[in-house]
Order: structure tokens, then C-alpha cells, then sequence
């Protein structure tokens, strides 16, 4: 059974087109990521939510935001999707207590065009 | 601050062989650690994890991994490489509050 689950799985949206990726969850974990993926690197945290407190990475650009309305749900909307934002984009979740895993959705696979 | 390195973007082997991917990390601290594999198009999906204890770790898939304190590695092993193995592997360790932070990853091609 899917315990994070994304959708949807491949976006295609227009240059500087406002985008909502979606990440749910069954888990009822604390945390909540948000990572960037581009094509042969290692996932980028882009930001994570720990309950309602938002964590903002130091280099993650404006044009990111996220929403968490609750604890099952988290968004990722990018504002104004430029070419270098194609990407894959993980959702992940965490206990957040103790050096627990991270659980990883599919993914959103982004295009840009 | 923390940080993993993972000796060699790309390893291929034949069916049947051994596996080696290398992590070696940074840490000030004890580390948690952990090794994901990513097929393509996929999530993560995590395979083994050191917290403490015992030093060798078992995970899914025939891998396994030991944690040596003295070489700063996390070394993950499988003695027998088999078709379904071939995926982009990442060790990653726990930085601070919960985030995982990661290497570079090593793609494994498994050659018939």
C-alpha cells in the first residue's frame, strides 16, 4: 500500500505558469521534505516542515513556496516556472523523533516547456 | 558540517558477481546512516540504515553494509549481482533535525 503518495506523476507546464505539485500521506509522520532532483544528481532539499513549522533551505529560491494545511497534506507551487526548474520532484516523510528513515513518494516528474 | 562522499558515479559488474558501492562520510558526531536505491522514474526506496549496534547491517535484496567507525565508510555490499540490481544508488546520514543529506549516488549497470 502507497504510504506517500504524489501526484501526479509527470507535469508538463508552461514557462512562468504557476504549478501545484501534491504529497499526501498515511504515515501520520511529523515531517514532511520537499527535494529537487535533476537529471544524475543527488536529491536537493528544497524545504521541510516538522508539524506547522516551516524550515526554509538557505538556497532555495523564492519562487518556491509550500503549503502544509494538515498533517496528511503538503504542497509544493512553484510561481513562476522558469527551464531550469525541469525536474524531478520527491516528496518524502519522516518521523521526526530518533534517526528514523525517510519514506519517499513516486515522485513528480516536471517539464517545463 | 556533515557530509557523505561516494567514491564512483558510475560501477558495473557482471551477473553474478560481487557488488561494491563506497560511502565514506564526515560527521562530528555519530552518524546515522543510511543506503536508498532509486529506480529509474522512481521514489527512493530505502534499503539499509545504521543507527548503533551492530556494526553490520542487513538490508532488502541480498544487500548488506558495515559501518567502521576507524575508516570513517559505510561500504554496501552484495555477493551476487543479479539483473534487477541495476538502479542509481545513494548513501545519505542525518544532519541535524531530521534532514537527510546525500551523495552524490552511484549508478550500478549489471552486464549479462
Amino acid at each position: 500500500d502507497a504510504m506517500v503518495i504524489q501526484n501526479p506523476r509527470y507535469q508538463v507546464t508552461q514557462f512562468g505558469k504557476p504549478v501545484t505539485l501534491s504529497c499526501s500521506q498515511t504515515l501520520n509522520h511529523n515531517v514532511m521534505y520537499w527535494y529537487q532532483q535533476k537529471s544524475s544528481q543527488a536529491p536537493k532539499l528544497l524545504f521541510h516542515y516538522y508539524d506547522k513549522d516551516f524550515n526554509n533551505e538557505a538556497d532555495t529560491p523564492d519562487n518556491f513556496q509550500s503549503r502544509r494545511p494538515n498533517t496528511s497534506f503538503c504542497f509544493l507551487d512553484i510561481r513562476s516556472p522558469g527551464l531550469g526548474d525541469a525536474a524531478m520532484y520527491l516528496c518524502a516523510t519522516s518521523r521526526g523523533t530518533g534517526p528514523t528513515e525517510a519514506f519517499f513518494g513516486q515522485g513528480t516528474r516536471l517539464t517545463v516547456v | 558540517a556533515q557530509s557523505v562522499t561516494q567514491l564512483g558515479s558510475h560501477v558495473s559488474v557482471s551477473e553474478g558477481a560481487l557488488v561494491l558501492l563506497r560511502c565514506n562520510y564526515s560527521s562530528s558526531v555519530p552518524p546515522y546512516l543510511f543506503w536508498y536505491v532509486q529506480y529509474p522514474n522512481q521514489g527512493l526506496q530505502l534499503l539499509l540504515k545504521y543507527t548503533t549496534g551492530a556494526t553490520l547491517v542487513k538490508g532488502i535484496n541480498g544487500f548488506e553494509a558495515e559501518f567502521k567507525k576507524s575508516e570513517t565508510s559505510f561500504h554496501l555490499t552484495k555477493p551476487s549481482a543479479h539483473m534487477s540490481d541495476a538502479a542509481e544508488y545513494f548513501c545519505a546520514l542525518i544532519q541535524g533535525a531530521q534532514k537527510l543529506v546525500f551523495g552524490q549516488g552511484t549508478r550500478l549497470t549489471i552486464n549479462p
